[in-house]
């Protein structure tokens, strides 16, 4: 069965350096999303992607975010200066259109902790 | 705006007991409906969703889900809890057409032998 992979499982960082969290979505897949899980907290939509641009973003997504998919078929989230309170599980998500019969299939996260 | 509210973060039940997860949603339009589980240190699992057909769905594992729109409720039950069902359960919803899925803020469920 087709499934989403993210790397780094688990990456460590130290406040204020740049992290950058792969995903490689199912090949036929044209949406692309990050959703982060603060430890014990509710899974919160970030951002969706298509046709190589954001298609929509919350507020939690700033300018310290950004997404890109840098050839066919990795979907990356950059977070320029990393905070303590950036420290959750992001997860990356991927769905073929947004029709009811296709839904979110979600990668096991990347967990992500600032010190 | 859509918006999902599971009514308590914590379930505790028996080992053969029924189980059931209240979920409610807020959407101007009906939307799509779904239940995932997430298993510890692991991502969220599909285990059913609606989208205007049926309105008792069924899902993995043996649960299902009822659509009531009068109650804009979604609740998840199965009739005898087991052991490996203990989890956090997530709610969601998105609206038809619409880019993102919005979650509610999950049901810890704990299955007591």
């Amino acid at each position: 069965e087709p499934e989403v992979t993210q790397t780094p499982s688990h990456q460590v960082t130290q406040m204020g350096q740049e992290v950058i969290l792969r995903c490689v979505p199912i090949s036929n897949h044209l949406y692309f999303y990050w959703y982060r899980q603060i430890l014990g907290q509710k899974v919160e939509f970030l951002v969706s992607f298509y046709n190589n641009e954001i298609s929509e973003k919350s507020e939690i997504f700033d300018d310290q975010f950004s997404v890109e998919r840098p050839d066919g078929s990795n979907f990356t989230l950059k977070i320029r200066s990393t905070k303590l309170e950036d420290s959750a599980m992001y997860f990356c998500a991927s769905t073929r259109d947004l029709s009811g019969a296709n839904v979110l299939t979600f990668g096991a996260g990347s967990r992500l902790t600032v010190l | 705006a859509q918006s999902v509210t599971q009514l308590g973060s914590h379930v505790s039940v028996s080992e053969g007991a029924l189980v059931l997860l209240r979920c409610n949603y807020s959407s101007s339009v009906p939307p799509y409906l779904f239940w995932y589980v997430q298993y510890p240190n692991q991502g969220l699992q599909l285990l059913l969703k609606y989208t205007s057909a049926a309105t008792l769905v069924k899902g993995i594992n043996g649960f299902e889900a009822e659509f009531k729109k009068s109650e804009t409720s979604f609740h998840l039950t199965k009739p005898s809890a087991h052991m490996s069902d203990a989890a956090e359960y997530f709610c969601a919803v998105r609206l038809t057409g619409g880019f993102k899925t919005i979650f509610g803020a999950g049901t810890r469920l704990f299955v007591k032998a």
